[in-house]
């Protein structure tokens, strides 16, 4: 059974902290992603990595920093936490040939920042 | 800018009947598309797909229409039940592997 898993279901942080929020998939997808989703503006792309060590930024990155040092991992990081980033962040994954174009999504992470 | 679009926050529709959900985008070079259906505290999970090269995929009571001249896809769902209650988006795929994701629609099956 195919799985992506969040370290956190609930998370709950001071304005100005680090945040690290850990997602690992165990069915050796090359692509990985980081979504977050607010009401009114669906799921909105922070950073997708495609590559051990490689990154992309996607359509919000400011703010956030990711780091993929092993192929089933991928971490989102809010170097400085804020109050607008209080959302549902989703990490996905999905195989890089086209063919094979589903991503699986993990349960998401609620992040609340006060 | 929004390149895929859900004009419809919200659909209530009777047991039994169909279902349509609506999905727009601006972007033609998007030769992929997807539905992903959400149940509240779980991740999206895929549904349907469609290739720009065909204009109908069906899997059981979930059908995907694509018009690519006018940008458009749908989601039909015949007949609907209680359990198709969620939230719906559609996504493209773009260049790079990259999906572009609709704001979603909330469809609730009343019945």
């Amino acid at each position: 059974d195919v799985k992506v898993t969040q370290s956190s279901r609930y998370l709950v942080k001071r304005t100005g902290e680090k945040v690290f929020l850990e997602c690992v998939q165990d069915m050796d997808h090359e692509n990985m992603f980081w979504y977050r989703q607010d009401p009114g503006l669906g799921l909105r792309l922070i950073y997708f990595s495609y590559d051990v060590k490689m990154k992309e930024k996607g359509d919000i990155p400011e703010g956030y920093s990711v780091s993929r040092e092993k192929k089933e991992r991928f971490s989102l990081i809010l170097e400085s936490a804020s109050t607008n980033q209080t959302s549902m962040y989703l990490c996905a994954s999905s195989y890089s040939h086209r063919k094979w174009n589903e991503q699986f999504f993990g349960p998401g992470t609620r992040l609340t920042v006060l | 800018d929004q390149q895929v679009k859900q004009n419809s926050p919200s659909l209530s529709v009777q047991e039994g009947r169909i279902s349509i959900l609506n999905c727009d985008y601006t972007n033609s070079m998007f030769d992929y598309f997807l539905w992903y259906k959400k149940y509240p505290a779980e991740g999206p999970t895929f549904l349907i797909s469609i290739s720009s090269i065909k204009d109908k995929n069906e899997d059981g009571r979930f059908t995907v229409f694509l018009n690519k001249s006018a940008k458009h896809l749908s989601l039909h769902i015949v007949p609907s039940q209680p359990g198709d209650s969620a939230v719906y988006f559609c996504a493209a795929l773009g260049a790079g592997n990259q999906f572009y994701f609709g704001t979603g629609t909330s469809l609730t099956v009343i019945p």
